[in-house]
């Protein structure tokens, strides 16, 4: 089946730094989206994409679209405390399911 | 507006019992999907339902059962529960089903399910 390989899976960085991190898939797809999640809580949808070059902002959150279809980068500048969290990068499967596969993300972990 | 809810939040249940969860979705969203996390599976698709129908299925074996409701409110099934089956369970709705720029789920807190 179709999946999402995230990178880098974990990151240690110091507040005021800014953060990239992927996903790519040997999969086409049509739409990301990347979520964050807290701890003891759901994952909340930061920025959906749905064209290939697409790059859309959500205040200090920049997602891109690879024009390939195939891979995607969040993008969050000058980091504070409260980005901690784990990032997933989502997308819709192919074959008319449309069920969401996720990657297995990225823990942001910043030191103030 | 109130936020996806799910009941309960934790639960501890013993190897070979049976156990219910249930979601509430945001009012207004017809869809609701339920996901398994785990630390080593990471988040993992089980089912999704609209207008009281069962739209997909994930990989999931038969012990693993849903239902929505006429209000769109939906439970899931786990029967025979298994050590395994410890994780967060985590419901998420959406307004439609399908067609472009569906994809906004929003996902509740979950049910953190034990299995002793």
């Amino acid at each position: 089946g179709q999946q999402l390989n995230q990178s880098p899976q974990s990151m240690f960085i110091q507040e005021g730094e800014d953060v990239s991190m992927n996903c790519t898939s040997s999969s086409i797809f049509n739409t990301w989206l990347w979520y964050k999640q807290d701890p003891g809580e759901g994952p909340v949808l930061l920025i959906a994409l749905y064209k290939a070059g697409e790059l859309t902002s959500n205040g200090r959150l920049t997602a891109q679209f690879g024009i390939t279809r195939k891979d995607s980068f969040l993008n969050i500048s000058a980091s504070i405390p409260s980005d901690v969290g784990i990032y997933f990068c989502a997308g819709p499967t192919q074959g008319g399911s449309e069920k969401l596969v996720f990657g297995k993300g990225t823990k942001l972990t910043v030191n103030p | 507006k109130a936020g996806v809810t799910q009941t309960p939040r934790y639960l501890i249940k013993t190897r070979g019992q049976q156990v219910t969860l249930s979601c509430s979705p945001i009012s207004g969203h017809r869809s609701v999907s339920w996901y398994q996390q785990t630390p080593g599976q990471g988040l993992q698709f089980l089912f999704e339902y609209f207008s009281e129908t069962q739209r997909n299925k994930g990989n999931f074996p038969g012990r693993f059962s849903g239902r929505q409701f006429s209000n769109s409110r939906s439970e899931m099934n786990v029967s025979t529960l298994e050590l395994g089956d410890s994780a967060l369970y985590l419901c998420a709705s959406r307004r439609s089903y399908q067609g472009a720029r569906t994809y906004g789920y929003t996902f509740g807190s979950g049910t953190r399910l034990t299995v002793v």
